[in-house]
């Protein structure tokens, strides 16, 4: 079955740190480029960012509030995707989800509290 | 960064009626390979969201055929022929010509 699915998540202090892992499993995963996307309670769609499929160089690409702060890596050899999530803030809290980068294949989402 | 935006931003529409959406990007959503990556979601509340329309009007497996998405540039649109009831929740539309940038998402809800 085609499919992504999340794992990690739940709720950590401001300044502490998270990994959320991605499971993907159907497709070759080696070469397809994988994004995070995050959804604030209540608001819209927020890209956070990419990492490129092997053969083109799995190059990462993130947004500007999450630059510096996330690394978005991939283990091929375990068809598995990660976002490190470090000085976390209260305006991280969300729900996580990763994707295709073209969206047409995503997960079902984890949530992130960053909270005192 | 590409600021992508989305009107309206509410949309209440009679059943059986169509209904219309538009996105607009800050710069042209040509890619380097000449192709425009503009998709459109919709998502439910507390689902996952689901792609609908790809590179503009490309209808994705499954979709019903009243979903049609048209535009070129900077100038989209996504149109449902004939609303129906499971057709409620909030459209998104996403460019991934230059990084990835959502608009702020459409809420269609039946009158």
């Amino acid at each position: 079955e085609v499919q992504l699915v999340e794992s990690g998540g739940g709720l950590v202090k401001p300044g502490e740190s998270l990994r959320l892992s991605c499971a993907a499993s159907g497709f070759t995963f080696k070469e397809a480029w994988m994004s995070w996307v995050r959804q604030a309670p209540g608001k819209g769609l927020e890209w956070v960012g990419l990492i490129a499929g092997n053969s083109s160089g799995g190059t990462t690409d993130y947004a500007a509030p999450v630059k510096g702060r996330f690394t978005i890596s991939r283990d091929d050899s375990q068809n598995t995707l990660s976002l490190q999530m470090n000085s976390l803030k209260s305006e991280d809290t969300a729900v996580y989800y990763c994707l295709t980068t073209g969206g047409g294949l995503w997960g079902q989402g984890k949530l992130v509290t960053v909270s005192s | 960064d590409v600021v992508v935006t989305q009107s309206p931003l509410s949309l209440p529409v009679t059943l059986g009626q169509p209904a219309s959406i538009s996105c607009r990007s800050s710069q042209s959503l040509v890619s380097s390979d000449g192709n425009t990556y503009l998709n459109w979601f919709h998502q439910r509340p507390g689902r996952s969201p689901r792609r609908l329309i790809n590179k503009v009007s490309n209808r994705d497996s499954g979709v019903p055929d009243r979903f049609s998405g048209s535009g070129s540039g900077t100038d989209f649109t996504l149109k449902i022929s004939r609303v129906e009831a499971e057709d409620v929740g909030t459209y998104y539309c996403m460019q991934s010509s230059h990084s990835s940038s959502f608009g702020q998402g459409t809420k269609l809800e039946i009158k």
